[in-house]
């Protein structure tokens, strides 16, 4: 079975600070990775996805994440963060092909000062 | 709909009764999972349907737990003799049918059903 572990569970920055939180994933085959995004008061929304290909993916508002497989990891980044990304992070997993569950970390709670 | 759809949003309820959740997923969608998220943690795997059936049921905590989706669209989780830690949101989730068959797992939630046993 497929695991998440995400490192960072509070992170607080400035505007304008550059962003980094750590995903790793346990799984001996091939997988799909996902960044989930929730907002205040909002529901979960995909921020950004791999399937294949380049292992560095951009999402929106500026977010990219690299899958290096090596590590196991995809990392999520943004190189200027803004006090609108204040929002809890959560990183997923699901084996590639077929119908298969996702597998979610506990989540990164983000919050940025202005 | 425009969305995937959860009723009730909020339901609070006496230790030992039973509660019924209800999800209706975005049109076409084939795939629905129900997920639980308790406070601090992530979104916890319960079930998912694959059409009618059940295609992995290993997340329900005990038999306490049932779900069904009779027709392949609307799905509802069952929950009998609540225990105060079953408090939680309950999140469903649907997904589509990607290239080739497979499951893109790119999930669509909806807001979730704040479920409070007293």
């Amino acid at each position: 079975a497929q695991s998440v572990s995400q490192h960072n569970h509070h992170v607080i920055l400035s505007e304008a600070a550059s962003l980094e939180l750590g995903c790793n994933y346990s799984y001996g085959g091939t997988v799909n990775l996902f960044w989930y995004v929730q907002y205040p008061g909002q529901h979960l929304q995909l921020l950004l996805k791999y399937f294949s290909g380049d292992p560095l993916v951009k999402g929106i508002k500026g977010f990219e994440a690299e899958f290096i497989k090596s590590k196991f990891s995809f990392n999520l980044r943004k190189p200027s963060v803004q006090w609108s990304d204040t929002a809890e992070y959560f990183c997923a997993v699901t084996p590639s092909g077929g119908y298969q569950k996702v597998t979610f970390g506990i989540g990164t709670k983000l919050q940025v000062i202005p | 709909g425009a969305g995937v759809s959860q009723t009730p949003s909020n339901k609070v309820t006496e230790k030992g009764k039973y509660v019924e959740l209800r999800c209706d997923p975005i049109s076409g969608h084939t795939a629905l999972y129900w997920y639980r998220q308790s406070l601090g943690q992530g979104p916890e795997f319960l079930i998912y349907f694959q059409g009618t059936g059940a295609a992995d049921d290993s997340g329900l905590p005990n038999d306490r737990f049932f779900a069904v989706r009779p027709e392949g669209s609307v799905s509802t989780l069952k929950i009998q003799r609540t225990e105060r830690g079953d408090s939680a949101v309950y999140l469903c989730a649907s997904s589509l049918r990607g290239l080739a068959g497979t499951n893109t797992g790119e999930l669509f939630f909806g807001e979730g059903s704040r479920l409070t046993v007293l």
